[in-house]
């Protein structure tokens, strides 16, 4: 079975401090992606990585940065957490091509105060 | 650019009911289609998929049709349980990386 881990599933952080939000997969998949999910928002993108050292930004990019060293890990970093960052984020992994789904880690819900 | 809109929830059944949840989708060529549920707590799950156009994918009693004419894939099941009750999200990928997700579908399913 495919496992996706995040570091956390609940953290409280102040304004402005920096957060590290910490992926790992075990399925040598290429692509890894960070959304944050907000209530009637959906799913927004927020990085993604097709490869080592490789990143692409998504839609919401503004405030956040991505760390890729290694395969199957895939940071994201707040460098200066904001009361308006306090949401879910969901970590996610797949092959890359055609065809191949995504599968999620189980999240963290981060609380800025 | 790509994009996926689906119905707005919540929704509220009885067990048994019948279950259709809407979703089209915008996008050019041939995108794979996608369903995912989330479970109270948890992250998402994939539940099916299709990759071509008339495929149907179907998965836990769950069925949704690739419908390109209609730039359409509805999810529908034909008696829903209680555990049925989770947050549903259609979503699509074209040819680049990116995958596109609609807000989501909240389910409640009630004795």
């Amino acid at each position: 079975d495919v496992k996706v881990t995040q570091s956390s599933r609940y953290l409280v952080k102040r304004t402005g401090e920096k957060v590290f939000l910490e992926c790992v997969q075990d399925m040598d998949h290429e692509n890894m992606f960070w959304y944050r999910q907000d209530p009637g928002l959906g799913l927004r993108l927020i990085y993604f990585s097709y490869d080592v050292k490789m990143k692409e930004k998504g839609d919401i990019p503004e405030g956040y940065s991505v760390s890729r060293e290694k395969k199957e890990r895939f940071s994201l970093i707040l460098e200066s957490a904001s009361t308006n960052q306090t949401s879910m984020y969901l970590c996610a992994s797949r092959y890359s091509g055609n065809g191949y789904e995504q599968y999620f880690g189980p999240g963290t819900r981060l609380t800025v105060t | 650019g790509d994009s996926v809109t689906q119905m707005e929830g919540p929704v509220t059944l009885s067990e048994e009911a019948f279950l259709t949840i809407n979703c089209t989708y915008t996008a050019t060529g041939y995108p794979s289609l996608f369903w995912y549920v989330q479970y109270p707590g948890e992250g998402l799950q994939l539940l099916l998929k299709a990759t071509k156009a008339d495929d149907k994918g179907s998965n836990k009693g769950f069925e949704a049709t690739y419908r390109k004419e209609t730039t359409s894939f509805h999810l529908e099941k034909g008696s829903v349980q209680v555990s049925d009750s989770a947050v549903y999200f259609c979503a699509l990928k074209n040819t680049g990386n990116q995958f596109y997700f609609g807000t989501g579908t909240s389910l409640t399913v009630i004795p």
